[in-house]
């Protein structure tokens, strides 16, 4: 099936700092990528949806100017936690899909943590 | 998206089938019913999915209600890499492969 690379798997950066995760289709285009984050013990809650070559639709209470969406080419889009807290530590995932496929495909997670 | 109902665990024994319930009474008739799984410090991995007729795949089968108000997904073997999370998603369509995650529930597979 259809891979979904993200990357890193594991950070830990220090509060004020920012971070930025990668999600790369790796063998389809996707015009479309999500970002999840889930909180331990937590559902995944999704926080926007990437479009290559526009601007990113968040989810109400996710504030853009902290998570910013770049989706430039069709295989990857970035994530950047901007002035990272504690209160961002989370499990960060993303996904994409292909106009071939029904369903999703998931990146490996990354899992921030923010001292 | 509508909304669906599971329960929070389970439990199993090895080599056993495995039989994870989902109710979703408020189903539209477009709606695909999903199933993903998340294994510990993973992201989700597809299932499968299906829209009126039972479906089966190598990992796993589904049995959809003849209303379409529930749905069954059957593990015919339990094993213990199947310890995970198990969601039951509906998707609208072609809603993009936009997923709205519910509780799920949690697998225990005893050895």
């Amino acid at each position: 099936g259809a891979v979904v690379s993200q990357h890193p798997s594991r950070v830990i950066c220090k509060s004020g700092t920012s971070v930025k995760i990668e999600c790369r289709s790796l063998d389809f285009q996707a015009t479309t990528m999500f970002w999840y984050r889930q909180f331990p013990k937590q559902s995944l809650m999704l926080m926007a949806t990437s479009n290559e070559g526009s601007k990113a639709t968040y989810e109400q209470g996710v504030e853009k100017d902290k998570f910013l969406i770049n989706h430039a080419s069709l295989t990857l889009s970035t994530l950047t936690v901007t002035s990272a807290h504690p209160e961002d530590s989370s499990f960060y995932i993303c996904s994409a899909g292909s106009t071939m496929n029904t369903e999703a495909f998931f990146g490996q997670g990354t899992r921030l943590t923010v001292v | 998206d509508a909304k669906t109902t599971q329960p929070n665990s389970m439990e199993s024994n090895e080599e056993e089938p495995v039989h994870l319930p989902c109710n979703h009474s408020t189903i539209s008739g477009t709606d695909y019913i999903h199933w993903y799984r998340q294994l510990p410090s993973q992201g989700p991995e597809y299932v499968i999915h299906g829209l009126t007729s039972n479906v089966n795949n190598r990992m796993a089968s589904l049995a959809i209600a003849e209303d379409r108000k529930s749905s069954t997904l059957i593990l015919h073997r339990a094993t213990l890499r199947d310890a995970a999370v198990y969601y039951c998603i509906l998707r609208r369509g072609n809603a993009g492969n936009m997923l709205t995650f519910g509780g799920g529930t949690r697998l225990m597979v005893k050895p």
